[in-house]
């Protein structure tokens, strides 16, 4: 099967700062890849979609501004959380599709100060 | 999208058989049913997929009546580590370039 690798796992970082987050398709190469967010005890929400080569496609209610996608090649997107404020504090998912099958990176937990 | 709708919670002992249903009323023509299973602080695993009738592999069956309104997930003799919550989604990579849209899920706790 394909894989779907996150970097980091964790990040703590302080209010007000930016946090990066890499979401790589390890063997495999995704023009479309997924950025959700999952608060404790709650379902996963889909953020936005990253399309290679082009602008990301952010759903109702996300800040474009705030979280900025970047998928710049056929196996990278990244996730960048600007001036985080502690209620940016959540598990971060991505995932990638091959051949009609939705594949999900380990996630990232970050914590903001 | 379709939305789908499924037990918030269910209980079974080690060696059961568990079936959970999700319903999907508005379905499309070209969506999957597919389900996830998520372990705390874990991205969703791949369990299984099928578009109508019955799909088994190794760890789950699929069974889709033929409306495709529903479907139901069975886990033969579930174990401890089958604790987890279980998502039904409904999509593909043809609908909305594989756009999948979580809904609250089942969680399952396995007891001894």
């Amino acid at each position: 099967g394909a894989v779907v690798s996150q970097h980091p796992s964790r990040v703590i970082c302080k209010s007000g700062t930016s946090v990066k987050i890499e979401c790589r398709s390890l063997d495999f190469q995704a023009t479309t890849m997924f950025w959700y967010r999952q608060f404790p005890k709650q379902s996963l929400m889909l953020m936005a979609t990253s399309n290679e080569g082009s602008k990301a496609t952010y759903e109702q209610g996300v800040e474009k501004d705030k979280f900025l996608i970047n998928h710049a090649s056929l196996t990278l997107s990244t996730l960048t959380v600007t001036s985080a404020h502690p209620e940016d504090s959540s598990f971060y998912i991505c995932s990638a599709n091959w051949r009609n099958e939705q594949f999900f990176g380990p996630g990232t937990r970050l914590t903001v100060l | 999208l379709a939305k789908t709708t499924q037990p918030v919670s269910m209980d079974s002992y080690e060696g059961q058989e568990v079936n959970i249903t999700c319903s999907h009323n508005n379905i499309a023509t070209n969506d999957y049913i597919t389900w996830y299973q998520q372990f705390p602080s874990q991205g969703p695993r791949f369990i299984i997929q099928g578009y109508k009738t019955k799909v088994t592999n190794e760890v789950a069956s699929l069974f889709i009546p033929a409306d495709r309104k529903s479907s139901t997930l069975s886990l033969p003799r579930v174990s401890l580590s089958d604790t987890a919550v279980y998502y039904c989604l409904v999509g593909g990579i043809y609908n909305q370039g594989g756009k999948l849209i979580f809904g609250q899920g089942t969680e399952l706790s396995v007891k001894p």
